[in-house]
């Protein structure tokens, strides 16, 4: 099982560019995740989808925006992006809201 | 005040010692508790559950104190492979809301 799937791993953007990061599950979840950790603090919540055709804002969601595009993926566009969206970004599913995450093996984002 | 905090180490153990993290949570609406393992420079995977019963698996003890708000993990036995960063995390009732805990470092040495 691939279980949860992230493109690309690396990636250096100039501020202003665009980008898509790409997330796939097999593992028939209802809920997908964007979140992002950044050093000395805990993963914060980007946005998620809780089922197929629904997305929702979470903790830091100014300069993303996300397309659930079926149940498998989930994928995460910065617009226009700026030094302070530096950060590793992991994308995770869930099958059942009182259980743990799977997450992918996350996204390094250099934005200079 | 963080909603979930975690003493951020590093905790520096000799391999066979007994090493024990601690996680406090702010809010009482509290519902699941997880700890989870992240080796550097990758995703964090499930380590375990916590229940308010307490739970073991292997060297691993997860305990769960409501009243007084916090979680703990101990680690028997340490091995060189443990060394890892601790993530504590606490997932609100009802919704989707989950607070992840900076994490704490261990280091096990031979």
């Amino acid at each position: 099982n691939a279980g949860v799937t992230q493109t690309p791993k690396f990636q250096v953007l100039k501020t202003g560019q665009s980008m898509t990061l790409q997330c796939a599950q097999d593992m028939n979840h209802n809920s997908m995740y964007w979140y992002r950790q950044d050093p000395g603090m805990g993963l914060r919540l980007i946005y998620y989808s809780a089922s197929e055709g629904t997305t929702d804002k979470g903790e830091v969601p100014n300069g993303y925006n996300v397309s659930r595009l079926n149940k498998r993926e989930f994928s995460l566009r910065l617009e226009s992006a700026a030094p302070s969206q530096t950060s590793v970004y992991f994308c995770a599913s869930r099958g059942q809201k009182n259980y743990g995450y799977t997450f992918g093996s996350g996204t390094r984002l250099t934005v200079v | 005040r963080k909603e979930v905090e975690q003493d951020p180490g590093p905790f520096n153990v000799p391999e066979g010692a007994t090493v024990a993290f601690n996680c406090t949570y702010s809010n009482s609406a509290s519902q699941s508790f997880f700890w989870y393992r992240q080796d550097c420079r990758k995703e964090p995977k499930l380590l375990m559950s916590v229940y308010s019963s307490g739970n073991e698996d292997g060297r691993f003890t997860a305990q769960l104190n409501r009243a007084s708000q916090y979680i703990s993990l101990l680690i028997r036995d340490s091995k060189l492979s443990d060394s890892a960063t601790y993530l504590c995390v606490v997932k609100l009732g009802g919704g989707f809301k989950t607070i992840f805990g900076a994490g704490t470092r261990l280091f096990v040495k031979a």
